[in-house]
């Protein structure tokens, strides 16, 4: 397959750790990147590849992954951090990027 | 300053034509791959094609094979999205993205312009 899936809608309370994922069978063999997106604004990548942070980007965003699921992890969310997040990954013969579906992260 | 500026969206009639353009500025330009990438109204990020660093191969998603055409100019350090033949479904912001190579040969968009919009409808 070469979808990746996203949970729609995750919440976390203020100043609390918070993981949102991304499935699909591309995933076991390719790493994944991570954008922040706010409403209005473009797409800003804050995770890619194994771990690893673009500068600028605060260093409670960090990233994983294991098998076919990657997972973008928030540690100490703060109320700038409400946002869309998108995964997105290639697909298996390298011409195509896939995104996934979004998660909408809402900050209590 | 690395810099993508896009340009040339507007509201067009169902089955013709428009050109889009994204200026990159702050980078070897001509080294890297560059994307298209839309978001239709309250809807999630979509994959558009690409094209090669040195314009020689060129990919899309299907819902625009044959109706979209991709292109770049290395002197100017442009791209540009020529799409024909619109529909309805095409309306969408349009960002123009800098592709990113990383671990085992794994690839993403690591910068973005701000994304010129389309609309289409009669």
């Amino acid at each position: 397959s070469s979808e990746v899936t996203q949970d729609p809608a995750v919440s976390v309370a203020l100043g609390q750790t918070v993981t949102i994922t991304c499935q699909g069978d591309t995933l076991r063999n390719f790493y994944v990147s991570w954008y922040q997106q706010k409403p209005g604004q473009a797409p800003v990548f804050v995770i890619y590849g194994k771990n690893n942070r673009p500068s600028g980007i605060p260093d409670r965003f960090s990233g994983s992954s294991s098998g076919n699921t990657a997972s973008l992890t928030i540690t100490g969310a703060q109320a700038e951090d409400e946002a869309d997040y998108y995964c997105n990954s290639r697909d298996s013969t390298g011409t195509h990027l896939i995104f996934g579906g979004g998660t909408r992260l809402t900050v209590l | 300053q690395v810099q993508l500026v896009e340009s040339g969206g507007g509201v067009v009639q169902p089955g013709r034509s428009l050109r889009l353009s994204c200026a990159a500025s702050g980078f070897t330009f001509s080294t890297y791959g560059m994307h298209w990438v839309r978001q239709a109204p309250g809807k999630g990020l979509e994959w558009v094609t690409l094209i090669w660093n040195d314009g020689s191969k060129d990919h899309y998603t299907d819902s625009v094979k044959g109706r979209f055409t991709i292109s770049r100019d290395n002197s100017k350090n442009m791209v540009y999205l020529q799409m024909n033949n619109l529909r309805a479904d095409d309306t969408a912001v349009y960002y123009c993205a800098r592709e990113v190579w990383f671990e085992y040969l794994s690839r993403g968009v690591d910068v973005w312009g701000q994304g010129t919009t389309v609309t289409v409808s009669s």
